[in-house]
């Protein structure tokens, strides 16, 4: 069993749509990422959380520590949206364990 | 604006041929790591430096080589041992050691064999 798992594995949606990407892991963590992939193959990290709720933009993450659970919203999806979108957690002390990534396709 | 540069883009290798990728960063971290990315597979840790002139295996180290001459620098050599070198290269720094910070990445670099 993988140690972080993440679902949908690929995700199709309108413009506008309201976007779900969930995240689940089975390991002690200090805090988990969220990272997009961008067709190149380039890599921007969206957030860090270690509790509660972030927001930027129209991108928000949000994490429950006790049920091991992290999931990413885009609200209002555009186009420029698509892309893969990774979930990583930090086990302290020891480098991220990643996911393998929902692919998301957001069409006019 | 500081960042990570991975060169080159695309590289192919023959077989029996060593290659390196190179990667700097000018964004003072102490932490570099090299990762690999296959079709279908979440990122997986070659090789990560936390310090100059230190570092340490990942979960798939066989093949590879690394070396940590410079603060900024953190090139990976794919050795003719790898068996299955193709695959996306990304390499990433962050200024924790610990991992508890985020990471910065590079643009990759796609590995294919003649």
């Amino acid at each position: 069993k993988n140690e972080v798992e993440q679902s949908p594995q690929n995700l199709t949606a309108q413009e506008g749509e309201f976007i779900t990407i969930n995240c689940s892991y089975s390991v002690g963590i200090s805090a988990l990422h969220w990272l997009q992939q961008h067709p190149g193959g380039g890599i921007v990290s969206l957030f860090m959380l270690s509790s509660g709720k972030k927001k930027h933009g129209r991108l928000i993450a949000t994490i429950n520590i006790q049920e091991k659970h992290s999931s990413l919203h885009i609200t209002a999806s555009h186009p420029r949206d698509s892309a893969v979108y990774i979930c990583a957690v930090s086990p302290a002390g020891t480098a991220l364990i990643f996911g393998k990534g929902t692919t998301l396709s957001v069409s006019s | 604006d500081g960042g990570i540069t991975q060169s080159p883009k695309y590289l192919f290798r023959k077989e029996g041929q060593n290659v390196t990728l190179s990667c700097e960063q000018n964004l003072n971290h102490d932490a570099m790591y090299w990762y690999r990315q296959d079709p279908g597979q979440g990122l997986r840790l070659i090789y990560y430096s936390q310090i100059v002139n230190d570092f340490q295996k990942g979960d798939i180290a066989e093949g590879y080589s690394v070396s940590r001459e410079k603060k900024e620098s953190f090139p990976l050599t794919v050795t003719s041992a790898q068996k299955n070198p193709t695959a996306f290269y990304l390499c990433a720094s962050s200024p924790d050691r610990a991992g508890g910070q985020p990471q910065h990445f590079g643009d990759g670099t796609r590995l294919s064999i003649l």
